[in-house]
């Protein structure tokens, strides 16, 4: 059981646009700053977004992050076949003085 | 260009021990904190451990606790995962990554090392 709460499917056709929640609580997303990371199949995660809503260099303006209160999301727009991955969000946890995860979503382009 | 490098796992017994290591290279790891992140055979991401730059602070995730150490040796650009009483849900891939800048989010990830534990 992960901390923070991911769905763990999601779904969408080349062009559109889909969302992907992460719920936490007060001591994680609440008080810290919340990253995304993608992990495409049988390769090492990558970070996509850090600081609730910054973009690493390199990274297309498609993805894109917010925050409000313990809820996080990504948002992909003008989705591709290559987005086809796992996503997962992290925060720091002040109760558990760690790292924590969302469980995972794994993204299927139709 | 940026590199992270693990090596070390390997197959063991329960209550065996392994030590990872971590190479870096096309930058210093010396200003940043540097993690352990963990993936059990088709699951998620863990955290398992993180060090701050100079060593002075540790931490660890409840499961490994007094069971795993982590360190590192700046001179050497290293970072290291001592793993003792190894036990069947340690099992997983063990990433190396870096801190970014501004400490909030992992920058740079290795490819991994897998760890089997079994009897």
């Amino acid at each position: 059981q992960s901390v923070l709460t991911q769905p763990p499917s999601a779904s969408g056709t080349p062009g559109q646009r889909v969302t992907i929640s992460c719920s936490g609580r007060r001591s994680n997303i609440g008080s810290n700053f919340v990253s995304w990371y993608q992990q495409l199949p049988g390769m090492a995660p990558k970070r996509l977004i850090f600081m609730n809503n910054q973009r690493p260099s390199g990274v297309p303006d498609r993805f894109s992050g917010a925050k409000s209160g313990t809820s996080a999301s990504l948002a992909i727009s003008g989705l591709r076949s290559d987005d086809e991955a796992e996503y997962y969000c992290s925060a720091w946890d002040d109760s558990l003085s760690g790292r924590v995860f969302g469980g995972g979503t794994k993204l299927t382009v139709l | 260009e940026v590199q992270l490098v693990e090596s070390g796992g390997g197959l063991v017994k329960p209550g065996g021990s392994l030590r990872l290591s971590c190479a870096a290279s096309g930058f210093s790891i010396t200003p940043y904190t540097m993690n352990w992140v963990r993936q059990a055979p088709g699951k998620g991401l863990e955290w398992v451990s993180s060090i701050t730059s100079s060593s002075n602070v540790l931490y660890y995730t409840d499961s490994v606790r007094g069971r795993f150490t982590i360190s590192r040796d700046n001179a050497k650009n290293s970072l290291y995962l001592q793993m003792n009483s190894l036990r069947v849900e340690d099992t997983a891939m063990y990433y190396c990554a870096s801190d970014d800048a501004r400490g909030y989010a992992f920058d740079s990830w290795g490819q991994g090392t897998l760890v089997t534990v079994t009897p």
